[in-house]
């Protein structure tokens, strides 16, 4: 079974250029999440989506950020213009839901953003 | 506001040792308690939970504490083998795994 894929792996960009990060999901996994990640930190969620619809985007800063998932399946997530300060990890998890069998979540290796 | 916690950043173990990772927590709504492991360069991996209601479980040479008294969660690892060295988070969840809390991380070092 595939596991969740991230594209891209790294990604180096300039102050107030854009940037985007799509995820792929496990097949069949209603729930996705967003979660950003700092060295030496434990993952921040940034949005949580329940099929199309994201249902816990609190932590999203909107000014620049955006994400999406059409059709509830692949998602993409947006940062527009990124500042220094966006650099971390940007990890895509999914998981089955509340209907699922255990509930653990699966990541993707995550999106590697260096802003400069 | 409420969050979780870890005790020790770094932990070193002679391999063959067992390890003890804990965390504090401070939400007494979580209903379940997770801890996943997170190799350089990968993405978390789930490891085991354990719900609010119990206070032991057990899996292959895992075992995780929940006491529930003074809040505090706990990663055993018997017989610790190289590949174990990654950083270990616990995790909260309220809500059925809906909404899920990373705390700081604890990196394990594996003397060989």
């Amino acid at each position: 079974e595939a596991g969740v894929v991230q594209s891209p792996r790294y990604k180096i960009i300039e102050k107030k250029q854009p940037v985007a990060f799509w995820c792929n999901p496990i097949s069949g996994h209603n729930t996705l999440y967003w979660y950003l990640q700092n060295l030496g930190q434990g993952p921040e969620l940034l949005i949580r989506y329940e099929n199309e619809e994201a249902v816990d985007d609190s932590q999203l800063p909107k000014d620049r950020f955006s994400a999406e998932r059409l059709k509830g399946v692949d998602s993409t997530l947006k940062i527009q213009p990124a500042e220094l300060g966006d650099s971390a990890v940007y990890l895509c998890a999914s998981s089955l839901g509340t209907s699922g069998n255990t509930g653990e979540l699966f990541f993707g290796e995550g999106s590697r953003l260096t802003v400069l | 506001g409420e969050s979780v916690g870890l005790h020790l950043p770094t932990l070193s173990v002679q391999e063959g040792d067992n390890s003890i990772i804990n965390c504090a927590y401070s939400n007494s709504a979580s209903d379940y308690f997770i801890w996943y492991k997170q190799e350089s360069g990968k993405g978390p991996q789930f490891i085991i939970d354990i719900r609010s209601n119990m206070d032991k479980r057990q899996g292959q040479r895992v075992t995780v504490l929940l006491n529930k008294t003074v809040k505090h969660l706990s990663l055993q690892i018997a017989a610790t083998q190289p590949g174990d060295s990654a950083v270990y988070f616990c995790a909260e969840n309220i809500g059925g795994y809906q909404k899920v809390t990373f705390g700081i991380g604890t990196k394990l070092q594996v003397i060989p």
